[in-house]
């Protein structure tokens, strides 16, 4: 099975903390992708990434960045977190490539900015 | 640019009705097609997808989906409700031949009453 591994289910930062979530597949997939999930908003794209080194902004990028230093990890950064980013995170991954494919998500993080 | 409009934030239906979640798409190519349910404080997993060919589609617990190009449409039905199914369920699409990132709707959640 295909395991995608986000490294907390839940985080409280406080304001202007700079905050790393972390991602973990072990699937050899070449696209991870990060979305936040708001109540009826459901998912945003926030970033996401084809290949290492490679990122690719998406709907929402402001207040973020990202890294992919090898191809199984993905981390999304909030450089000085504040209070609009409290929601749930995902963590994505998919083959590249495969016309069938789809994406596999993780548990999500839960962040909670005060 | 693709996009995903999901009819109805929350359905409630009794036990042992049927389910109908309905979920139309914008995309100017043809576009595959996936419906992901979320139970609480979980990731998404996968129901079921559309890519090429029959265009019924069946998934895990029961559930299918038609798509249906003349009505740029793929509602998701199950015929008998069970309290399991309540979670918050979401269709989202992609291009046929693009490493585009799925578009979501914005999610639908489903009620179950005993």
């Amino acid at each position: 099975d295909v395991k995608v591994t986000q490294s907390s289910r839940y985080l409280v930062k406080r304001t202007g903390e700079k905050v790393f979530l972390e991602c973990v597949q072990d699937m050899d997939h070449e696209n991870m992708f990060w979305y936040r999930q708001d109540p009826g908003l459901g998912l945003r794209l926030i970033y996401f990434s084809y290949d290492v080194k490679m990122k690719e902004k998406g709907d929402i990028p402001e207040g973020y960045s990202v890294s992919r230093e090898k191809k199984e990890r993905f981390s999304l950064i909030l450089e000085s977190a504040s209070t609009n980013q409290t929601s749930m995170y995902l963590c994505a991954s998919s083959y590249r490539g495969r016309l069938d494919t789809e994406a596999f998500f993780g548990q999500g993080t839960r962040l909670t900015v005060v | 640019a693709q996009s995903v409009t999901q009819l109805g934030s929350h359905v409630s239906v009794s036990e042992g009705a049927l389910v109908l979640l309905r979920c139309n798409y914008s995309s100017s190519v043809p576009p595959y097609l996936f419906w992901y349910v979320q139970y609480p404080n979980q990731g998404l997993q996968l129901l079921l997808k559309y890519t090429t060919g029959a265009t019924l589609v069946k998934g895990i617990n029961g559930f299918e989906a038609e798509f249906k190009k003349s009505e740029t449409s793929f509602h998701l039905t199950k015929p008998s409700a069970h309290m399991s199914d309540a979670a918050e369920y979401f269709c989202a699409v992609t291009l046929l031949w693009g490493n585009t990132p799925l578009v979501f709707g914005k999610g639908t959640r489903l009620s179950v009453i005993a």
